[in-house]
Order: C-alpha cells, then sequence, then structure tokens
C-alpha cells in the first residue's frame, strides 16, 4: 500500500523552462512534507519542505505547493538548469519517520 | 565540518555471511536512521534510534539488527536470514524535537552485493 506515489517515473525539461515534478498522498494525517534531491551512488540531499498548514513554500529557484483537499503536492524549479537532472523524491512525515515516494528522473537538456 | 559517514562504500557477501554496515554522524542529532533502495523503488525503512539504547523497527526490519551504544553510531547487521539483501543501504539522521520539522541528513550509502 503506497501512501505517497509520484506516478512520473521520469521527466524531461529543456533548460531555462519549468520543470514541474508531482507527488500524491493518502493518509491525511501526515503533518509535514519534505522534497530530496539524489544524484547516482549518492546519499539524498534536502532540498524543501512545506509543513501541512501552508500551501506554498519558496526557496529561490524551488517552491513547493501543496493542495491538502486533493492530496497533492509539486515542486517547481525554474529555470531549469541541467544541474538539477537528478531523482526527485518527495517525502511525507508520518508517525515518527518519513514514508518516501518512488521518485522521478530529471533530465534537463540544453 | 560535520556530516554522516558510511562505511565502507561497497561491500561484497558471500550468502550464509553476516555482514555490518557503518554510519556515523558529528551532527550531535539524536534520530537515526537505516533505509534500503532497490531499482525503481523508494527508500523503504528498516530501523530507526530517537535515542541512544534505543530502536524500533520500520517497515522491512526482517533479517536485520542494528545497535544504538552511543549517540553518534547507529551500525547496521545484514544477517543471513535476509533472502534478499542486495541494495544500496543509506543511513540518515536528523535533530528530535517534539516537533516533524526537521530533515534528515543522509549519507553517501553503502552498496551490497551477493558473491
Amino acid at each position: 500500500d503506497q501512501q505517497v506515489k509520484q506516478n512520473s517515473p521520469s521527466l524531461s525539461v529543456q533548460e531555462g523552462r519549468i520543470s514541474i515534478l508531482n507527488c500524491d498522498y493518502t493518509n491525511s494525517m501526515f503533518d509535514y512534507f519534505l522534497w530530496y534531491k539524489k544524484y547516482p551512488a549518492e546519499g539524498p540531499t534536502f532540498l524543501i519542505s512545506i509543513s501541512s498548514i501552508k500551501d506554498k513554500n519558496e526557496d529561490g529557484r524551488f517552491t513547493v505547493f501543496l493542495n491538502k483537499s486533493a492530496k497533492h503536492l509539486s515542486l517547481h524549479i525554474v529555470p531549469s538548469q541541467p544541474g538539477d537532472s537528478a531523482v526527485y523524491f518527495c517525502a511525507a512525515h508520518g508517525t515518527d519517520k518519513l514514508i518516501f515516494g518512488t521518485g522521478t528522473r530529471l533530465q534537463v537538456f540544453p | 565540518d560535520g556530516g554522516i559517514t558510511q562505511s565502507p562504500k561497497y561491500l561484497f557477501r558471500k550468502e550464509g555471511q553476516n555482514v555490518t554496515l557503518s554510519c556515523e554522524q558529528n551532527l550531535n542529532h539524536d534520530a537515526m536512521y537505516w533505509y534500503r533502495q532497490d531499482p525503481g523503488q523508494g527508500l523503504r525503512l528498516i530501523y530507526y534510534s530517537q535515542i541512544v539504547n534505543d530502536f524500533q523497527k520500520g517497515d522491512i526490519a526482517e533479517g536485520y539488527s542494528v545497535s544504538r551504544e552511543k549517540k553518534e553510531s547507529f551500525p547496521l547487521t545484514v544477517t543471513s536470514a535476509q533472502k534478499n539483501p542486495t541494495a544500496f543501504y543509506l543511513c540518515a539522521s536528523s535533530a528530535w524535537t517534539q516537533w516533524s520539522n526537521q530533515p534528515q541528513h543522509f549519507g553517501d550509502g553503502t552498496r551490497l552485493s551477493i558473491l
């Protein structure tokens, strides 16, 4: 039973354009959501987070949107850069632990 | 420079052998975690510890064991009971508060393979 879902395994975007990565969840009790970025053979690095009491959080080129009624969050990257090419995981905070989605591989091409 | 160190980066095991993966952090974090990543899957929680001398099973604890004798260290033992141990193992840590807004910081992982 996948409580956090990333339905798009991959996304390809041209440099300078917007990248939108999506994440759906099923448990309305999740109180905090995070996005991580992962390069091959490395550990994930924390990117941005959002509390369930907010609907938007912005940090430079990265913005996370939360739609609680739809149980959906998205990560916007504007403008996309080649160095953004990586796997992005969304995660939701449940009781004492994080629950991760399966990841979306973003490729930013010139 | 604070961080999480996992060693070794690559590890090979013969069938029937136990093997221990090391995880050390100097971030002064109370909580530590072990995850497993398989191709095409997200990170799945094996064990976690919120405080020294205490730990809890995650979603896939069978065939694994841990100890938390020191705040800085959280070694994971993959036992012979783990039937499919080949995977990428990630250790993480976070500050522990009554609130949830503390992101986990990850090490660079250990890739375990069966010979």
